[in-house]
């Protein structure tokens, strides 16, 4: 099955840098890459996702970028604010089998003011 | 309003008596599935549903049973639950179960099994 690997587990950035979180896969059947965010007692939320025939995505301050021949794909958060703190889950859909989902381990993003 | 509502939000239980988690939406979304979330794990999948009637495993589903009678209610049973199943449980749906659907999470069930 598909294995999700997130680096890293902990980030610590000043408010205005930049933080990136990678992953890789293993599957190549995975076609679907999204993003989610996960507040403090909250509920993940989607931010942001890339199919596999796009090579790179951008919503203002994130974007996702996919490299399918190594198998990984990264978020980039720019400009961070404070509220940018939280846990950030990237995630694999394969095609062949929609229906699971498979998780990275999370990394906990902490931008101090 | 457009949601994905769980219950219990909070639930303490002892080992082995059988209890359920409730998980309904009213987007009439064809997908549904369930996550259980760890310290240090992120989310694992239990098991998902295409459609009603429609359920396979996801990758820890031993100790949980699911059902899809319905297509906005896919209930969560602990049928024996064990201290090993305390954990944060989510429920999500999806309008199909197609790769690139967004998932729409519940707000979560924390479930403490003594």
């Amino acid at each position: 099955g598909e294995n999700v690997e997130q680096h890293p587990s902990t980030l610590s950035v000043q408010e205005g840098d930049s933080a990136v979180i990678k992953c890789t896969y293993s599957d190549s059947a995975s076609n679907y890459f999204p993003w989610y965010k996960q507040e403090l007692g909250k509920r993940p939320q989607l931010i942001i996702d890339i199919r596999s025939n796009v090579g790179e995505k951008k919503d203002q301050r994130i974007a996702v970028t996919l490299n399918k021949t190594a198998k990984h794909f990264s978020l980039h958060i720019t400009e961070t604010q404070p509220e940018d703190s939280a846990v950030y889950f990237c995630a694999a859909r394969p095609n062949t089998n929609a229906g699971k989902s498979t998780f990275g381990d999370g990394t906990t993003l902490t931008v101090k003011p | 309003e457009a949601q994905v509502t769980q219950n219990p939000r909070y639930l303490i239980t002892v080992t082995g008596k059988k209890l359920t988690v409730t998980c309904s939406q009213n987007m009439n979304h064809e997908y549904m599935s369930w996550y259980r979330q760890d310290p240090g794990l992120g989310l694992r999948q239990i098991y998902y549903s295409m459609n009603v009637e429609v359920t396979d495993k996801g990758d820890v589903p031993e100790g949980y049973k699911v059902s899809r009678k319905e297509k906005r209610n896919f209930p969560l049973i602990l049928e024996s639950p064990s201290p090993n199943q305390t954990s944060l449980y989510f429920c999500a749906s999806s309008l199909s179960f197609r790769a690139y659907e967004k998932l729409f999470f519940g707000s979560g069930t924390q479930l403490s099994v003594l």
